[in-house]
């Protein structure tokens, strides 16, 4: 079975800080997809990336960057200078190989962040 | 291009009535995903349609069920509903296929059970 755990349930980070968010997951698969979302008020789940098992070089987009370290099933978010339009609920995803079936994507349960101005 | 869209935004219904949810994917995409959202969790598998065929199901009773049609939109049906059944819907398109295609999400449905 797949498992996603975000233990950061919510954190708060002043404008122009740092902030990182923490994924580890669990999975017997040794192909699988890992996925961030971000979830602002209004409630759309609105996509920010992908990464295989396969390819574990960092990502960076602009104020974003992501750290995948298969050795400690982790992967970590960090949000550069946050700004207050950062604020929302993030989540962490893993969805199934290619081939298994559905794709479904399993959740972790969001860390809420909070930029305050 | 349009995203996914979503009908109703919100419903409210009553213990022991039917409910339709309503699903549009973005033009292109052949596969369409159902999720449940309860307030302060992480999205649930409900369902996942391909080519019309269901490809995936999540630990749902039997009350939930899904199709999807010719032109790929997608109807949730949840029936008898329960108050544990209120919650944000949220529908997903991707391309489908063989491959594992990034998710996209709608606005979602929010529904009220009283």
């Amino acid at each position: 079975a797949q498992k996603v755990t975000q233990a950061q349930t919510e954190i708060s980070v002043v404008e122009k800080e740092d902030v990182t968010l923490d994924c580890v997951y669990e999975t017997r698969d040794t192909t699988y997809y890992l996925f961030w979302y971000k979830q602002p008020p209004s409630g759309e789940l609105v996509f920010l990336i992908r990464r295989n098992s396969f390819d574990e070089q960092n990502e960076i987009s602009g104020r974003y960057s992501w750290n995948f370290q298969k050795s400690t099933s982790s992967f970590n978010f960090t949000i550069t200078a946050s700004q207050v339009v950062d604020s929302a609920v993030y989540f962490c995803a893993l969805s199934e190989p290619p081939g298994a079936g559905s794709y479904q994507l399993t959740f972790g349960k969001g860390t809420k962040l909070s930029v305050i101005p | 291009d349009a995203g996914v869209t979503q009908s109703p935004t919100h419903l409210i219904k009553t213990r022991g009535q039917h409910v339709t949810l309503r699903c549009s994917p973005i033009s292109g995409h052949k596969s369409v995903s159902w999720y449940q959202q309860v307030l302060g969790q992480g999205p649930q598998f409900i369902f996942q349609y391909y080519e019309k065929e269901e490809r995936g199901r999540g630990n749902f009773p039997d009350r939930f069920s899904a199709r999807q049609f010719p032109n790929y939109s997608s109807e949730l049906n949840v029936n008898a509903l329960l108050l544990g059944d209120s919650a944000l819907y949220l529908c997903a398109s991707s391309l489908g296929g063989t491959g594992t295609y990034e998710q996209y999400f709608g606005p979602g449905t929010r529904l009220t059970v009283t």
